[in-house]
Parts: C-alpha cells; structure tokens; sequence
C-alpha cells in the first residue's frame, strides 16, 4: 500500500546551518506530496505542497522537489533559524486519503 | 476566516467512560478527517467523511471507536469503554475536495486514567 518514510530524528542544529530533511513514499498512482510543520505548542500546518512530478514547492525559504524517479520529497532550507525548530511531517495523498511520517523533531540552537 | 476549531481542548476521563470530541470544520470544507497522535509517535488515520458518501472507517482501532458527522458539518468522535491506551492528542483536520490540502485544528488531548 501507500506510505511514506521520513527521517527520523531528533536533528539538532546551529543557526544557519544548512537543512535537509530526507522523505521518501511508496504509491501506486499519483499522489500529490506535502510538508507540514508543527510549531511547540501549535496545530500541524501546511508548509509547502507539491502536486506533479518535478514540481517545486517553496514557502518560508524552505524548498521540496517532487522526484518520481526517486520516489523522494526531501526538505531543504538554506540557513535555518531559531525559529525553525519544530516537528515536520511528509505526507502524500492519493485520492481520497492521507499517509503521513513519523515527523522530525529540528531544534535550531544558537 | 474562522479556522477549524475542536472541543475540548483537554479531557481528563477515567478508565471505562465514554467520552465525545467534537470538531467544527472550517465552512465549505466537505472532506473532514481525523487523526490520533500519541506520544513521540506519528500521526495515525483514524476515519474519513467526503460529503455525503459513507465515511472511511478503515482506520478507527477498535469497535469502541465510532464517529459521525452531521449535516456535513460538525463531527463527534466517541470513544467508548475508554481504555489508557486511548491517551493521546485527537486532530481534526478538514479540506475542500479539489486539492485536498488539509488544515486542522488545535487538537483535543485526551488523558485517561
């Protein structure tokens, strides 16, 4: 069946450091793939979404490339902030259905 | 707008009672789900509602478990008989039909003991 499979954490980092969050799913058909993000304290929200192959999807300097030969939908941000830290979640979405990751757990430390 | 909102925010039950989350999803949003989130843990399915089609119950863990919808709105999760390994955090999160993006609510966290 569907899944996604997101790296596991926790990633501790320094402030500006380069991010990379690994996402990689299994489908059969053509899911539209999604990041959310939840914030200590906060609802899951939707960071950025990507609905067909090699689409980009980029919100808040944080960037995802949807890759059917790699079956991948990695997260990536240049120079994270403090603010960052908080727990990400892949998820993909076939029709009618949603599978999320585990999540990962990034704290930003200064 | 108005974004989704649950009720209560936190709910404290003993072993064996039955308790009802309540989810109000944002207005026009036909597709509603819900999901648990335990400790540490990812977030698991648990029921589907699209419009006025027969919910998704694949995922609801046990028969204690049931959900309903009304008028294609409000939705109640009811947990029955409520065991410890019920504690978790239950997430609504509602979406329009065509692209599918979901936006939740804040969560009910649920503590039995």
């Amino acid at each position: 069946g569907d899944s996604v499979t997101q790296m596991e954490g926790p990633v501790t980092l320094s402030e500006e450091a380069f991010l990379t969050i690994n996402c990689t799913y299994t489908a059969t058909g053509y899911p539209s793939l999604f990041w959310y993000v939840q914030y200590p304290g906060e609802g899951l929200q939707l960071l950025l979404k990507a609905t067909k192959a090699d689409d980009k999807g980029s919100n808040k300097g944080f960037e995802a490339t949807y890759r059917k030969e790699t079956t991948s939908f990695h997260l990536e941000k240049g120079s994270v902030q403090v603010s960052d830290s908080a727990v990400y979640f892949c998820a993909l979405t076939p029709v009618d259905q949603f599978y999320f990751g585990t999540g990962t757990s990034l704290t930003v430390i200064p | 707008g108005a974004g989704v909102s649950q009720s209560p925010s936190n709910k404290v039950t003993e072993k064996g009672k039955d308790v009802e989350l309540r989810c109000d999803p944002i207005s026009g949003h036909t597709a509603l789900y819900w999901y648990r989130q335990s400790l540490g843990q990812g977030l698991e399915f648990l029921i589907y509602f699209q419009g006025n089609s027969a919910p998704d119950k694949s995922g609801l863990p046990s028969d204690r478990f049931s959900a309903e919808r009304t008028g294609g709105s409000v939705s109640t999760l009811t947990i029955q008989r409520t065991q410890q390994e019920d504690s978790a955090v239950y997430l609504c999160a509602s979406s329009t039909r065509t692209n599918y993006e979901q936006y939740f609510g804040p969560g009910t966290r649920l503590t039995v003991t």
